[in-house]
């Protein structure tokens, strides 16, 4: 079954203590990408990749890090968390083909940050 | 920078009726992207808009592009309960297709009322 997994799903953490969120897909996709969404907001895009080692700035990369050393794998690094990091995050894959590209997204990341 | 704007923010509307969902974007961009997010769920890609007079169809959606006027829309037909959702637009402004910087309108709450 075509999967992008998040963990942990839920996670409350203080400020300053570094955190990691994972992410993983299974459809050999090369372009991955991490959103937060918060109310009021809408979805705000973090960072993209679009291969190993390939990582560009979304819209809201500040105190957050992303690697990707696997084409599956695209973990966000949250080094110093602060409350403003509070927020639902989902991660996104996507593989473009004849002029359709589908993100599958996974189920979502809650991150509270105290 | 760009600011994309979706209108109305909520909608309540009758089963049977038609309605049309606005996403009006600031900056030039010929790519756009419609979602839908039901409540407490992940997104779901519905639409990628290409060109300048794209039109894609999906069951009771159908989506538009307007690249001139900077105007994208999502016009439901006969609207039926399932419909409920929230519907985001998303417009690119990158040059690579998939590889995209993504900025996403603040998104539409749509109610069908049997």
């Amino acid at each position: 079954e075509a999967q992008v997994t998040q963990n942990p799903r839920y996670l409350i953490t203080v400020t300053g203590k570094k955190l990691t969120v994972t992410c993983s897909q299974n459809m050999n996709h090369e372009y991955m990408s991490w959103y937060r969404q918060d109310p009021g907001l809408g979805l705000r895009q973090i960072y993209y990749s679009m291969n190993v080692e390939v990582t560009d700035k979304g819209d809201v990369p500040e105190g957050y890090k992303v690697s990707r050393k696997e084409k599956r794998n695209f973990p966000l690094i949250l080094e110093s968390p602060s409350p403003n990091q509070t927020s639902l995050y989902f991660c996104a894959s996507s593989s473009p083909r004849r002029g359709k590209n589908i993100q599958y997204f996974g189920a979502g990341t809650r991150l509270s940050v105290l | 920078e760009l600011k994309v704007e979706q209108n109305p923010l909520f909608l309540s509307m009758q089963e049977g009726k038609n309605y049309t969902i606005y996403c009006n974007y600031s900056t030039t961009s010929d790519r756009l992207y419609w979602y839908r997010q039901d409540p407490g769920k992940s997104l779901e890609s519905l639409f990628v808009l290409l060109s300048n007079g794209a039109v894609k169809q999906e069951g009771r959606l159908m989506a538009s592009l307007d690249t001139k006027a900077r105007l994208s829309t999502l016009h439901i037909t006969a609207a039926v309960h399932d419909l409920s959702a929230t519907y985001f637009c998303a417009v690119a402004h990158s040059f690579n297709f998939g590889n995209e910087k993504l900025t996403f309108g603040t998104g539409t709450r749509l109610t069908i009322i049997p």
